[in-house]
């Protein structure tokens, strides 16, 4: 089964750029790398997917290499509410039979200061 | 758009008692899925559904642990006795099955705590 590494934590200011990566050598030709949010008390939350290149939306960047082994997820200008764990997944191609399910990791966890 | 709801949002019962958690996805979707997470850890899959049919539940403790999904809407995952080691926060998901790549919509969670 294909597997994610991903820092356990990481630390950052306000207003800096943090750039999480998450390494996946074994990524399958139909995976997806998709990331996920959450915060304390809370189920995780979607927040970007991609299949390789860059994809860009109002939450975050997600920049994958032509290689596809390995994926880094980029915030902009981080606040206090940013402060959460993020988790790197894959999830397949397709919606058929049992691929069709999340599998997390430990995640990172993202703690920004003042 | 309604989000998932869960219930109860916390819930302490002592060891060898039972428990129930229920959930009510959003409207239309089809497939359901049980998580567990423990403190520090990412969720788990425990079972998943699709309308009322269980697609994978290679996770679920079977002795202890059991879900259902009658008329393929709502769901309750019960234990049967709890033990220590499942004091968890218990998640709901929900999916349209050609959004599965990611139109995962979780619920808040039921925090159990077993003493």
């Amino acid at each position: 089964l294909a597997k994610t590494t991903q820092p356990i934590s990481m630390d950052s200011y306000e207003g800096q750029e943090v750039n999480i990566t998450c390494s996946h050598n074994n990524i399958a030709t139909n995976d997806y790398i998709t990331w996920y949010q959450q915060f304390p008390s809370q189920g995780p939350r979607f927040i970007i997917q991609g299949y390789k290149t860059k994809v860009t939306n109002e939450v975050a960047s997600l920049f994958i290499p032509a290689d596809r082994k390995s994926s880094t997820l980029s915030l902009p200008r981080v606040s206090l509410s940013d402060t959460a764990v993020y988790y790197c997944l894959f999830t397949g191609g397709g919606f058929s039979g049992g691929y069709n399910k999340l599998i997390f990791g430990a995640g990172t966890r993202l703690a920004v200061h003042p | 758009e309604a989000g998932v709801a869960q219930s109860p949002r916390y819930k302490i019962i002592e060891k060898r008692q039972s428990v129930a958690f229920w959930c009510n996805p959003i409207s239309g979707h089809a497939t359901l899925y049980w998580y567990q997470q423990i403190l520090g850890q990412g969720p788990k899959l425990l079972i998943q559904f699709q309308n009322n049919g269980v697609v994978d539940d290679s996770q679920l403790p079977k002795d202890r642990f059991s879900a259902e999904r009658l008329k393929g809407v709502d769901s309750t995952l019960k234990i049967q006795p709890a033990k220590l080691e499942d004091s968890a926060v218990y998640l709901c998901a929900s999916s349209l099955e050609e959004q599965v790549n990611y139109g995962y919509t979780f619920g808040s969670g039921t925090r159990l705590t077993v003493v």
